[in-house]
């Protein structure tokens, strides 16, 4: 069983610029949610997509969006960062059951974005 | 709007000793309550789950939860450290089918040799 895989490790952007992260779900996982951590922090909860759509959203602004891959894998997109989007961008998967909501969430290692 | 309170964003323990984590959470209903260990430079692990069946919860590595409703609490617990337990550990709730975690400040363990 291939577990949540995140790209890249490590990634440095200037203010203002864009930013592309990637997920690949555990296998037989059909949902995807995200995550910000900042340094010292818990995770916040930035949105998670099942089949292809947007299924709930936290308190980020429009310029945090994703996608939904029909295999499942998931991209987050951040358009002019700022300073404070540094952060650990967490991934995690689960298994949606329709009329019973969402499992256990599991995790990946992450992706360690620094905006200068 | 739910909230997860981890008191004490620092705890040490001898190697040995008794590990209590403390993880308050505020719902309107109860819960499903997680506890997940990050290692440096790592994602976050699942120790363990309740999701409304028995109070007691076992996880991995010898941890272990208890679910008291009357004090809204989700404390961790494991009877004897290891040095390998040294992690920050974070509690989390969601809601029902609700589909976000909502996660304490966490809890950074030292284990004293």
């Amino acid at each position: 069983e291939t577990g949540v895989t995140q790209s890249p490790t490590h990634l440095i952007k200037t203010r203002g610029q864009q930013v592309t992260l990637r997920c690949s779900s555990q296998s037989g996982h059909n949902t995807v949610s995200w995550y910000q951590q900042a340094l010292g922090q818990g995770p916040q909860f930035i949105f998670q997509y099942y089949r292809e759509e947007e299924n709930g959203r936290g308190n980020f602004p429009p310029r945090f969006s994703g996608l939904q891959f029909p295999n499942y894998s998931s991209e987050l997109n951040v358009n002019a960062l700022e300073l404070d989007d540094s952060a650990l961008y967490l991934c995690a998967s689960s298994l949606e059951l329709p009329g019973v909501g969402t499992d256990t969430q599991y995790f990946g290692p992450g992706t360690r974005l620094t905006v200068l | 709007a739910q909230s997860v309170t981890q008191l004490g964003s620092h705890v040490s323990v001898s190697e040995g000793a008794l590990v209590l984590l403390r993880c308050n959470y505020s719902s309107s209903v109860p819960p499903y309550l997680f506890w997940y260990v990050q290692y440096p430079n790592q994602g976050l692990q699942l120790l363990l789950k309740y999701t409304s069946a028995a109070t007691l919860v076992k996880g991995i590595n010898g941890f272990e939860a208890e679910f008291k409703k009357s004090e809204t609490s989700f404390h961790l617990t494991k009877p004897s450290a290891h040095m390998s337990d040294a992690a920050e550990y974070f509690c989390a709730a969601s809601s029902g089918s609700a589909r976000q975690l909502t996660f304490g400040s966490g809890t950074q363990l030292t284990v004293l040799p």
